[in-house]
């Protein structure tokens, strides 16, 4: 069965804490995208990737980085944590010749 | 910019009764598909329905039939005999361009079916 895994479900960090997530697929897809879930909100894309090595930004940027260094892994770093960062942060994974996404199970971070 | 809107924040139906769902979007792209998401409280992000810009025939899966409007630039979900499984968050999406690119999302549609 085709995964995105995120490393942990639930997290809790400190406000100026530096936070990895992380998010690992096994379909051998190009494409990768981080997206936070907020109510009221939907999902709003942060970063995506298309290849190894490459990054664009989304709607919603600021505060956060991404490293792609291997096809399959795709991390999300949020380089001083603060508190409106507190969200549900969702992985997915898509490759180009289908209309198929796959989404990971979600990791809900809260800043305190 | 591309833009995806539900303006349902929350909707309730009846078991077996049939439902719709609205979404609008904007783009200036020919070429576009528009998804459907099923998100129950566990949070796993469900593939429900696909349609694409260039398809003439409206899809369906099942209970799952997407009601496409291209002059309106709608593409309403309409669930027939709703189930009390259905109650969930529902995500209209649009992804712009290339199959496998970004997925712009609407705010989401809560459906809750009463027994």
């Amino acid at each position: 069965d085709v995964k995105v895994t995120q490393s942990s479900r639930y997290l809790v960090k400190r406000t100026g804490e530096k936070v990895f997530l992380e998010c690992v697929q096994d379909m051998d897809h190009e494409n990768m995208f981080w997206y936070r879930q907020d109510p009221g909100l939907g999902l709003r894309l942060i970063y995506f990737s298309y290849d190894v090595k490459m990054k664009e930004k989304g709607d919603i940027p600021e505060g956060y980085s991404v490293s792609r260094e291997k096809k399959e892994r795709f991390s999300l770093i949020l380089e001083s944590a603060s508190t409106n960062q507190t969200s549900m942060y969702l992985c997915a994974s898509s490759v180009g010749q289908s209309y198929g996404y796959t989404f990971g199970s979600g990791t809900r971070l809260t800043v305190v | 910019a591309q833009k995806i809107t539900q303006t349902q924040p929350g909707m309730f139906v009846q078991e077996k009764e049939a439902v719709t769902l609205d979404c609008t979007y904007d783009t200036s792209d020919q070429s576009y598909g528009l998804f459907w998401y099923k998100q129950p409280s566990s949070g796993e992000m469900i593939f429900l329905i696909y349609q694409g810009s260039y398809d003439e025939q409206n899809a369906t899966e099942g209970r799952y039939s997407l009601n496409f409007q291209k002059a309106r630039k709608s593409a309403n979900l309409v669930i027939s005999a709703s189930q009390l499984g259905d109650s969930a968050m529902y995500f209209c999406a649009m992804r712009e361009g290339n199959q496998g690119g970004k997925l712009i999302f609407g705010q989401g549609t809560e459906l809750s079916v009463k027994p």
